[in-house]
């Protein structure tokens, strides 16, 4: 069965403070590890697809990387604007459990607060 | 650009009632999904939809029904309300069964 966890479950940093959110997983078959941000009372916003061991994306504050048992969101300098909970999924091969799409499975998410 | 437009935004129901959640995307994608999100267990996929006229089971099915009448639309259904559907549900669209999801504001049901 695939897996996602995300630690830490929360996470305080002061503006500034560069710090990283971890996901590890197992897939049989994986396609691609998706980062998406999610803000209180919205949905998911999306950020970067890692497919392969070794890729990394960049994205203003925000680096992914992707190893093949985790992946890492590490935040540099954040700001308060940062503050969000931030979501991990994996996707596996078509076909697998019978799917007839990729299926997706999501952890539970990091709580980031950014204080000023 | 909308993207994805979910309505209801929030619904109180009663155990027993019945009620529909529809969702409508404007960016013509093929593939639409019903997600349930809970604290602590991540998002689920209740139903999902690889075209028009097409609807699959997900991970967590029972208690609803969907349609994909249009290619624009998909509705989720709930002919029995229970407590245990209180949740937040999300629909989705990709325009590829690889894509990334592209999620609506979501809709906040609660069952008493």
């Amino acid at each position: 069965e695939d897996q996602v966890t995300q630690s830490p479950e929360a996470l305080r940093l002061q503006e500034g403070e560069s710090s990283s959110l971890n996901c590890s997983y197992t897939v049989s078959g994986l396609r691609g590890l998706f980062w998406y941000r999610q803000d209180p009372g919205k949905g998911p916003e999306f950020l970067f697809t890692l497919y392969s061991a070794g890729e990394e994306k960049e994205k203003e504050r925000l680096k992914a990387t992707l190893t093949k048992k985790e992946s890492f969101l590490h935040i540099t300098a954040p700001k308060p604007e940062d503050s969000a909970t931030y979501l991990c999924a994996v996707q596996a091969l078509l076909g697998a459990g019978g799917t007839s799409y990729g299926k997706l499975t999501f952890g539970q998410g990091t709580i980031l607060t950014v204080h000023p | 650009n909308a993207g994805v437009t979910q309505t209801p935004k929030f619904r109180v129901l009663k155990t027993g009632q019945s009620m529909t959640l529809l969702c409508a995307q404007d960016m013509n994608h093929e593939y639409m999904y019903w997600y349930r999100q809970d604290p602590g267990m991540g998002l689920r996929l209740i139903h999902y939809s690889v075209g028009e006229g097409t609807t699959a089971k997900g991970e967590v099915p029972d208690g609803y029904n969907v349609s994909r009448l249009k290619k624009q639309n998909f509705l989720l259904g709930l002919e029995s309300a229970a407590p245990s559907q209180t949740s937040v549900y999300f629909c989705a669209s990709s325009t590829r069964t690889y894509g990334e999801l592209f999620f609506g504001e979501g809709s906040r049901l609660t069952v008493l």
